[in-house]
């Protein structure tokens, strides 16, 4: 089976863009996650995704969105970029939400 | 809230040898699952290993193993016969329904293991 993919690999962008990252899950996985990853805070929930709805969110502002469709693919979606956003983001998938999350390779966003 | 800590930001061990990463965690959640994941230069997330916590056995993955001490919320990964290819982060994480479908992994800060030729 592939592994989970996501696209674009790299991003830069300014201040106040916005940005839209995609996220391919292994096939048959309905349960797609996303973390954000920095070296202040580590790394950070910010939403899971199931089925289409999203079924847990983590303590991020308004400004970072989701979703996800039928086929199970995903995006998130940065407005109003700010500089403390560059990151890697990190997409995982799993079978149904309560099994092993496997990762894909990130995207890195830097803004300035 | 879950809590994942781990105290060690950094090792070193020669090839060959063995090295133990220290993990310990906090859940109120009866049914949960702990990981280890390591994250190389290229930032890719790989899962090493995975246990139930419904399970007294200690999980194995050829050169690695892990201590499950459930009492003591203790979650050590051992790595024997340490190859370079092994260098690495290495994020301790848990992962439970709390409150419904709540699924989210909780990680620690991570280890740096570097293995030393």
């Amino acid at each position: 089976k592939a592994g989970v993919t996501q696209t674009p690999r790299y991003l830069i962008k300014t201040r106040g863009q916005q940005v839209t990252l995609s996220c391919s899950p292994i096939s048959g996985h309905r349960s797609v996650s996303w973390y954000q990853q920095t070296p202040g805070q580590g790394l950070q929930f910010l939403f899971e995704y199931f089925s289409e709805t999203q079924r847990n969110k983590g303590n991020f502002p308004g400004r970072f969105s989701g979703r996800q469709f039928s086929n199970s693919r995903s995006e998130m979606n940065v407005s109003t970029l700010e500089l403390g956003d560059s990151a890697l983001y990190l997409c995982a998938s799993s079978f149904q939400g309560m099994e092993t999350q496997y990762f894909g390779p990130g995207t890195r966003l830097l803004v300035l | 809230a879950q809590t994942v800590t781990q105290s060690q930001p950094e090792m070193s061990v020669q090839e060959a040898e063995t090295v133990t990463l220290s993990c310990t965690y906090d859940t109120s959640e009866s049914n949960y699952y702990l990981f280890w994941y390591k994250q190389p230069p290229s930032r890719q997330m790989i899962l090493v290993i995975r246990q139930e916590a419904y399970k007294q056995q200690n999980a194995t993955e050829n050169r690695f193993s892990v201590n499950f001490q459930k009492a003591a919320k203790s979650f050590s990964l051992k790595i024997s016969d340490s190859q370079l290819g092994d260098t690495a982060m290495y994020f301790c994480a848990s992962l439970s329904n709390s409150g419904g479908s709540n699924y989210k992994l909780t990680f620690g800060k991570g280890t740096l293991l570097t293995v030393n030729p």
